[in-house]
């Protein structure tokens, strides 16, 4: 199983939005099964990962509403906006592929300007 | 508060064994299918063995089948990750993971995560 593709970097000013995109294929990101199963986590340095975005679009109780996932195809997206200095970490995107195997994504490190 | 305390790890020589331990806490730890999820240093995540919450399912990703083993002990709301054969390709940290979506993915409680090691 190959991980998804997703950008190394990507920065924004205070306030602005930041997306980032998440590519797979129909055996991961695309539909599964008719399900959306992508997750967005976001990392600080030597810290463990947390759950910003599940099954493509909910936000756990805690997460900003700033924090938004959209999906289209193969391809799967996380938007931050209002970027604050506090959201500066990198993020992975995962996806159910099926027959109990998770794919992770490369990781993007967003940096606020 | 939910939580996942993780024990184990540390430095082992190429071929040899480690138990990781994930002890669970305020959460009904018998209803959830729970993860290992590990990354080497400098790398991304990936995805390495769950188990079902009564424990009668397993599964693994390729690259650890016939070395590693995950089990559960409902009782002392314990998860354990066995970890024998060990090679250089294993060094990463250690995250015991809890799935809030049955199993389809969705690691919404995370231990503190162990290093494991290994090297001559």
């Amino acid at each position: 199983q190959s991980a998804l593709t997703q950008p190394p970097s990507a920065s924004g000013s205070p306030g602005q939005s930041v997306t980032i995109s998440c590519t797979g294929t129909s055996s991961d990101v695309g539909d599964v099964g008719g399900y959306d199963y992508v997750s967005w986590y976001q990392q600080r340095p030597g810290k463990a990962p947390k759950l910003m975005i599940y099954e493509v679009t909910k936000r756990p109780s805690g997460v900003p509403d700033r924090f938004s996932g959209s999906k289209s195809g193969n391809t799967a997206s996380l938007t931050v906006s209002g970027l604050q200095a506090d959201d500066e970490a990198d993020y992975y995107c995962s996806s159910y592929a099926g027959s109990n195997n998770y794919v992770f994504g490369t990781g993007t490190k967003v940096t606020v300007l | 508060e939910e939580q996942l305390v993780e024990s184990g790890g540390g430095l082992v020589q190429p071929g040899g064994s480690l138990r990781l331990s994930c002890v669970a806490s305020a959460f009904t730890f018998k209803t959830y299918w729970m993860n290992w999820v590990r990354q080497a240093p400098g790398k991304g995540l990936e995805w390495v063995a769950n188990i079902k919450p009564d424990g009668s399912d397993k599964y693994y990703v390729d690259s650890v089948k016939g070395r590693f083993t995950i089990s559960r002990d409902n009782a002392k709301n314990s998860l354990y990750l066995q970890m024998n054969s060990l090679g250089a390709e294993d060094t990463a940290v250690y995250y015991c993971a809890r799935d809030r979506s049955w199993n389809y993915g969705a690691f919404d409680i995370w231990g503190q995560g162990r290093m494991v090691i290994v090297s001559s």
